[in-house]
């Protein structure tokens, strides 16, 4: 069975600071997909990244970047300096052979 | 470019009536599914389809049916509605090869009174 653990349900930080968002994840398959989306205030799903289970490099995206571990079958997001805009929920998916399953969610607010 | 496209945007039912969810992509894509995510909460699977003909269970199947003549539409069926059926549904594709990113309609909401 697949699944994906967001701990984490608000988090709150003020403009500027750093913040890490936690993705735990659990898959017998060995090749898999994981995943961040953002839903903003407005409701839409928007995609931010994908990451194969081949692939452990750290990516990094402007203020964005994801730290996969496999030993310890996580995939952190990190927003650096963040801002107002950057207030959403954010989740985390994994998609093995055929389904793609969220975790649920890190409301995220950045306080001015 | 239309990408996903659902209809209606919101919808109010009483108990006990029908109503199908319309789902339209144009991207020829293979991978279709329904989520619903209820409030605070996160998105969970109720049925998804790897192509025309072929439909399977997600993670919270009941009280749902879906069906895929096309490849472009997969509608999603509420038979009898009940409350618990309140929820935002949304659509989403993909081209089907396991790492294909999702691409999502802008969501249903659903109230179910």
């Amino acid at each position: 069975a697949q699944k994906v653990t967001q701990a984490q349900t608000e988090i709150s930080v003020v403009e500027k600071e750093d913040v890490t968002l936690d993705c735990v994840y659990e898959t017998r398959d060995t090749t898999y997909y994981l995943f961040w989306h953002k839903q903003p205030p407005s409701g839409e799903l928007v995609f931010l990244i994908r990451r194969n289970s081949f692939d452990e490099q750290n990516e990094i995206s402007g203020r964005y970047s994801w730290n996969f571990q496999k030993s310890t079958s996580s995939f952190n997001f990190t927003i650096t300096a963040s801002q107002v805009v950057d207030s959403a929920v954010y989740f985390c998916a994994l998609k093995g052979a055929q389904k793609l399953v969220f975790g649920q969610g890190t409301r995220l607010t950045i306080n001015p | 470019n239309a990408g996903v496209t659902q209809t209606p945007k919101f919808r109010i039912l009483k108990i006990g009536q029908s109503m199908t969810l319309q789902c339209t992509q144009d991207m020829n894509h293979n991978y279709m599914y329904w989520y619903r995510q209820d409030p605070g909460m996160g998105l969970k699977l109720i049925y998804y389809s790897v192509g025309a003909g072929i439909t399977d269970k997600g993670e919270v199947p009941n009280g749902y049916n879906v069906s895929r003549s096309t490849t472009e539409d997969f509608p999603l069926r509420l038979e009898l509605a009940a409350p618990s059926q309140t929820s935002v549904y949304f659509c989403a594709s993909s081209y089907g090869v396991i790492n294909e990113k999702l691409f999502f309609g802008s969501g249903t909401q659903l109230s179910v009174l």
